[in-house]
């Protein structure tokens, strides 16, 4: 069975472009989380989806972050415009109901000059 | 809200000598349990969790890990470490029933030949 997909898998950007990162959760998975992973720390959460809806976005900076999941499979988050601040790890995440274990994909490697 | 600590960020260690990295927890409520290992340029991929019941909890590669409710920790051990070991370890917390998972920093485990 395939892992949680992500792609790309590094992008570098000049500040104040936009940058979109992908993911494709595991086949089944209704709950899909994207976080962020700042160097020597642990991930942080940004948003979780049930489906197509976003049920906590509190900790996604609205102003330059934006997350879709339109049919309720694969994933999109967005940065507009990107910082020099934002140079981290997007990781995806899903699993089959909220409670259950997360599965990580291999995370998107951003750096932002 | 849950928080969680891990007490060392760098442990090297010599190949199949004994492991163990130290989590300690802070919760108001029951938690869940889990260590996650993320090897270079990888995706977490859970290595255990504790849920309830036993307190001691058997993981993937070896590992294990000691849920003591009165010290609020949740202790990771393996007995002989191999390079392939070589990699950085979190600690993470949820409260029971939540799908919010709070990592700590992380700790890096290099191993030596």
């Amino acid at each position: 069975e395939a892992g949680v997909v992500q792609s790309p898998r590094y992008k570098i950007i000049e500040k104040k472009q936009p940058v979109a990162f992908w993911c494709n959760p595991i086949s089944g998975h209704n709950t899909l989380y994207w976080y962020l992973q700042n160097l020597g720390q642990g991930p942080e959460l940004l948003i979780r989806y049930e489906n197509e809806e976003a049920v906590d976005d509190s900790q996604l900076p609205k102003d330059r972050f934006s997350a879709e999941r339109l049919k309720g499979v694969d994933s999109t988050l967005k940065i507009q415009p990107a910082e020099l601040g934002d140079s981290a790890v997007y990781l995806c995440a899903s699993s089959s109901q909220p409670q259950e274990t997360q599965y990580f994909g291999p995370g998107t490697r951003l750096l932002v000059l | 809200a849950q928080s969680v600590t891990q007490l060392d960020s760098q442990v090297p260690v010599f190949e199949e000598a004994p492991v163990e990295l130290r989590c300690n927890y802070s919760s108001s409520v029951s938690v869940y349990l889990f260590w996650y290992v993320q090897y270079p340029n990888q995706g977490l991929q859970l290595l255990l969790k504790y849920l309830s019941g036993s307190t001691l909890v058997k993981g993937i590669n070896g590992f294990e890990a000691e849920f003591n409710k009165s010290q609020t920790s949740f202790h990771l051990r393996k007995p002989s470490v191999h390079i392939s070991d070589t990699a950085e370890y979190f600690c993470a917390v949820s409260g029971v029933g939540d799908y919010k998972l709070s990592f700590g920093a992380g700790t890096t485990v290099t191993v030596r030949a």
